[in-house]
C-alpha cells in the first residue's frame, strides 16, 4: 500500500463527454503527476503539479486538464472524450525536496470510452 | 515517446531460478527506476539508481546502471511465484528535481511454480 487513493476505480463513458478523476496523495507529499497507460503500453506522463501550479506537461492536448488542491489532493479533467482516450490513468505522488525522489502509485481508475 | 526500452518483452522461468531484466534508454538521466505492476494495477516502487552510482542492492533485487553505454539492469535472485508481474524502467531527466518520469514498455515475467 502507497497510501495513494484513486476514484472512481472503473469509469464507462461516451465519446463527447467529459469526466474527472481523483487522486489523493500520500501525506506529506506535495507533488503529483498524472500517466496514462493504454493496454500493453507503458505510462505515459500527463502533466505534474507542484504546490497547485502545473510543473510540467507531456505530449497531451488541452483537453486534458488538471487541478491540485491546497490539501495537494488533485483531479484529471478530460474533454470531448475520444476512443483513443480508453486507458488505465495513474496517479503518482511524493515529495520535492530539490532532488528526485520516489513517486508513489495509486491504484488507477479504468476509463472505458465507448 | 518511449525513453526506455526493455529487453526482452516477455521472461519465464522456474520458481527459484534468477531473473534479468535489461533496459536502455536514449538521453541523459538524472535517475533511473524500475517499478512493478501486477495485473494491470497500480506500479510498485522497487528501486531508484542515481547517474552516479553503479549498483544498487534491495532484498532479492540487484540493479546496475551503466551510463555510458545508457543501460540498466534489474536482477531478481531466487524468484518466487509470486514475482509474476510487468516490469517497467523508468527514467527521471537531468535536470528538476521530481519532474516526469519516463517508461518503456514493460516485461511480463512469468514465474512458473
Amino acid at each position: 500500500e502507497t497510501g495513494v487513493t484513486q476514484s472512481p476505480t472503473h469509469l464507462i463513458k461516451t465519446r463527447g463527454q467529459q469526466v474527472t478523476l481523483r487522486c489523493s496523495s500520500q501525506s506529506g507529499h506535495n507533488t503529483v503527476s498524472w500517466y496514462q497507460q493504454a493496454l500493453g503500453q507503458g505510462p505515459q506522463f500527463i502533466f505534474q503539479y507542484y504546490r497547485e501550479e502545473e510543473n510540467g506537461r507531456g505530449n497531451f492536448p488541452p483537453r486534458f486538464s488538471g487541478l491540485q488542491f491546497p490539501n495537494y489532493s488533485s483531479e484529471l479533467n478530460v474533454n470531448a472524450l475520444e476512443l483513443d482516450d480508453s486507458a488505465l490513468y495513474l496517479c503518482a505522488s511524493s515529495l520535492d525536496r530539490g532532488r528526485p525522489d520516489t513517486q508513489y502509485f495509486g491504484p488507477g481508475t479504468r476509463l472505458t470510452v465507448l | 515517446s518511449q525513453q526506455g526500452e526493455e529487453d526482452p518483452q516477455a521472461l519465464s522461468i522456474q520458481e527459484g531460478e534468477n531473473a534479468t531484466m535489461n533496459c536502455s534508454y536514449k538521453t541523459s538521466i538524472n535517475n533511473l527506476q524500475w517499478y512493478r505492476q501486477n495485473s494491470g494495477r497500480g506500479l510498485v516502487h522497487l528501486i531508484l539508481i542515481r547517474s552516479n552510482e553503479r549498483e544498487k542492492h534491495s532484498g532479492r533485487l540487484r540493479v546496475t546502471l551503466d551510463t555510458s553505454k545508457k543501460s540498466s539492469s534489474l536482477l531478481i535472485t531466487a524468484s518466487r511465484a509470486a514475482d509474476t508481474a510487468s516490469y517497467f524502467c523508468a527514467t527521471g531527466p537531468y535536470t528538476g528535481a521530481n519532474s516526469k518520469l519516463t517508461f518503456g514498455k514493460g516485461i511480463t515475467l512469468s514465474v512458473r511454480p
